[in-house]
């Protein structure tokens, strides 16, 4: 029974370049919900999103960053253009419905951008 | 969402209870409490939610007051592997998006 999994576990990019993060739900879950890290933060809310729709992408900037749950596949968060202020920890959480308190954390991506 | 307060640290000794309270003063008739630990290096883990009074499952229990408020997390005897950042991020009306504050890093001592 896999739980959520995130690839890459750790990404470097160049300034300037793209960054894709992919995340797998666990099975039977249709709801994604992406969190980003910084260094000696906690978690900030970016987007919720179920299969093929974007519910909550309140937490999301508005430029460079874009997020997609096709109905085939994983999730995908996309940050265009990386600086060095996009360097976190990217944190995946899935869950099975909607009206559910225990969202399923994934190990998270580890963007550093040189 | 009501934005959340807690202790930034506090330490512990093994075989203790510890209760870590959280601030949500401004907190919403339909926002939902609950409680998140997180190793270094992993994502969160669920530890326990609810909405008022006292609620305990086999690793903690919650104690909210009746005006929600606050709440208080309480982990009975703390063992070394309890030392963690916990979080007690509030979620609207049984679903969607978390919104954590800072977190309290526990500390447990031999």
């Amino acid at each position: 029974n896999a739980g959520v999994m995130q690839n890459p576990r750790h990404l470097v990019r160049r300034r300037g370049q793209e960054a894709r993060l992919r995340c797998s739900p666990m099975k039977g879950h249709s709801h994604v919900y992406w969190y980003r890290q910084l260094p000696e933060e906690g978690l900030k809310f970016m987007v919720y999103l179920q299969k093929e729709n974007i519910i909550d992408e309140s937490g999301m900037p508005k430029e460079r960053f874009s997020a997609e749950f096709p109905k085939e596949g994983p999730s995908i968060l996309r940050i265009q253009q990386v600086v060095r202020g996009d360097s976190a920890a990217y944190f995946c959480a899935s869950s099975r419905e909607k009206i559910s308190y225990e969202q399923y954390f994934g190990p998270g991506t580890r963007l550093t951008v040189t | 969402l009501a934005k959340t307060t807690q202790p930034i640290s506090m330490d512990s000794y093994e075989g203790q209870e510890v209760n870590i309270t959280c601030s949500h003063n401004n907190i919403a008739t339909n926002d939902y409490i609950t409680w998140y630990q997180q190793f270094p290096s992993q994502g969160p883990r669920f530890i326990i939610q609810g909405y008022k009074t006292k609620v305990t499952n086999e690793v903690a229990s919650l104690f909210i007051p009746a005006d929600r408020k606050s709440s208080t997390l309480s982990l009975p005897r703390v063992s070394l592997s309890d030392t963690a950042v916990y979080y007690c991020p509030l979620i609207y009306n049984q679903g969607g998006k978390l919104i954590f504050g800072q977190g309290t890093e526990l500390s447990v001592k031999p």
